[in-house]
């Protein structure tokens, strides 16, 4: 099973400023068939289901704000989240759809400071 | 814009078995995979498996095998997901989510629904 570890586990940021977490995979998720990365992003806001943030490691679902942005490939990826706002309390979860079973990191939870 | 609705909460037994089902609405549920995952109290995600309705195909992690069946019937755009032998560890809300296919077998999830609180106590 690809193992899917997320730093930090939680970080508090000022409105209007940047966050960062990080996710390492236990092996490559870049699928040489299409030379991308089967990586998503999810954010789960307290009390309601999760929501797909990012797909292939760096495309927006639609309807997302741009301040949510997704890099990195084979085995380290990040999700960047700039200009922080109250709405972007919540636990944020990468997952790799690369092999199955699929698997998620443990949640990184973002608080306001 | 896809919706998924699931069933209700349910109260079970240990030992017994539960059946929560999905219904799809304003997709392509005969293309694309309707999948699985829980959420234990204050815990994280867990795929439990997934199936891909127009093939009948369907996966299941190693953790679960013999113990969860999916089934889809594609006539009423419905998911359902079977959990039997139920232990209080299996305390979860279920989700089903969509799945947009990427390749024949692999497809990241997309639309989630709801969710099912089971909880399991004597």
């Amino acid at each position: 099973d690809i193992v899917m570890t997320q730093s930090p586990d939680s970080l508090a940021v000022s409105l209007g400023e940047r966050a960062t977490i990080n996710c390492k995979t236990s092996q490559s998720v870049l699928y040489s068939s299409n030379n991308k990365d089967h990586l998503t992003w999810h954010q789960q806001k307290p009390g309601q289901p999760p929501k797909l943030l990012i797909y292939w490691a760096s495309t927006r679902e639609s309807g997302v704000p741009d301040r949510f942005s997704g890099s990195g490939s084979g085995t380290d990826f990040t999700l960047t989240i700039t200009n922080v706002q109250a709405e972007d309390v919540a636990v944020y979860y990468c997952q790799q759809y690369y092999s199955t079973p699929y698997t998620f990191g443990q949640g990184t939870k973002l608080e306001i400071k | 814009q896809v919706y998924l609705v699931q069933s209700g909460a349910e109260v079970k037994k240990p030992g017994s078995s539960v059946k929560v089902s999905c219904k799809a609405s304003g997709g392509t549920f005969n293309s694309d995979a309707i999948t699985w995952v829980r959420q234990a109290p204050g815990q994280g995600l867990q795929w439990m498996g997934g199936i891909i309705p127009r093939y009948g195909t369907t996966n299941y992690p190693q953790k679960f095998q013999g113990r969860v069946t999916i089934t889809a019937d594609d006539s009423t755009n419905t998911a359902y997901i079977e959990l039997s032998s139920l232990r209080s560890e299996d305390t979860a809300v279920y989700y089903c989510a969509t799945g947009s296919r990427v390749t024949t077998g692999q497809y990241y999830i997309h639309h989630w629904g709801q969710g099912t609180l089971v909880t399991v106590s004597s």
